[in-house]
C-alpha cells in the first residue's frame, strides 16, 4: 500500500504568517492527492484536490503543489480561523487510500 | 442537500460484530463512489474502506482486511460497514463519506457525516 509521510507532526504559528505543510507518497500518485482541514469534534473540511485545485469556497490564502511524490499545502497568510489539523490524503484508484499523520497548527 | 446519517455505533465486547448504516439524501447515490474513514480518540484520520459507484469494486485497508465489509444497497440509498471479529484498536468514530465527483473510480472526498462512535470494551 501507498504510505504518506506528513510533517511537521505540530507547528506554531502566528496570525499573519506564512506556513507550509509537507506530505510525501512512497510511490508516485500522480497528482491524486487531496488536503482537508479538521477542528476538534468536527468532521474534515476538503481545501485541495488533484494537488493544487482549490476547492470551491475555499479562501485563496490556500495553495497547493506538487513535485514528483512531495505534496505540499501553503497558507500564505495565517487567519484566527486557520488554527486546525490538516490531513493530506492519496486516491489513487484501485488501490487502498491513505491518510498522512496530520499537521496540527498552534497559536504561537 | 447532501446529508450523511450514520448509526449502528454502540459498546461493543472483543470479539463481536456490530453493523454500521449511512443513509444519503440529496444526490444520486448510484453515482457516486462511497468510504468509511474512522478516527481513534485523540488521534489522526484512518482511511477504511471504500466502495466503487456501481459496487463492482471494494478496496479496505490493511487492519481490517478479512474482517469488514463495505455494501451498499441504492434502493435504500444506504452504506454498510460490516465489523467482525472487533478489537480495542477498532474503537474510534466511524465516518461515512462520498466522493466529489460522479461516476469516477477514485478523487476527493467533498462531503461527511457526522461520525458515529465505536466502543470495542469488556
Amino acid at each position: 500500500d501507498i504510505q504518506m509521510t506528513q510533517s511537521p507532526s505540530t507547528l506554531s504559528a502566528s496570525v499573519g504568517d506564512r506556513v507550509t505543510i509537507t506530505c510525501r507518497a512512497s510511490q508516485s500518485i500522480s497528482s491524486w492527492l487531496a488536503w482537508y482541514q479538521q477542528k476538534p469534534g468536527k468532521a474534515p473540511k476538503l481545501l485541495i484536490y488533484d494537488a493544487s485545485t482549490l476547492e470551491s469556497g475555499v479562501p485563496s490564502r490556500f495553495s497547493g503543489s506538487v513535485s514528483g511524490t512531495e505534496f505540499a499545502l501553503t497558507i500564505t497568510s495565517l487567519q484566527p480561523d486557520d488554527f486546525a489539523t490538516y490531513y493530506c490524503q492519496q486516491y489513487n484508484s484501485y488501490s487502498p487510500w491513505t491518510f498522512g499523520q496530520g499537521t496540527k497548527v498552534e497559536i504561537k | 442537500q447532501v446529508h450523511l446519517v450514520e448509526s449502528g455505533g454502540g459498546v461493543v465486547q472483543p470479539g463481536r460484530s456490530l453493523r454500521l448504516s449511512c443513509v444519503v439524501s440529496g444526490f444520486t447515490f448510484s453515482n457516486y463512489g462511497m468510504h468509511w474513514v474512522r478516527q481513534a480518540p485523540g488521534k489522526g484520520l484512518e482511511w477504511v474502506a471504500g466502495i466503487f459507484y456501481d459496487g463492482r469494486n471494494k478496496y479496505y485497508a490493511d487492519p481490517v482486511k478479512g474482517r469488514f465489509t463495505i455494501s451498499r444497497d441504492t434502493s435504500k440509498n444506504t452504506l454498510f460497514l460490516q465489523l467482525n471479529s472487533l478489537g480495542a484498536e477498532d474503537t474510534a468514530v466511524y465516518y461515512c463519506a462520498k466522493q466529489k465527483l460522479p461516476l469516477a473510480t477514485a478523487g476527493p472526498i467533498n462531503y461527511w457525516g457526522q461520525g458515529t462512535l465505536v466502543t470495542v470494551s469488556s
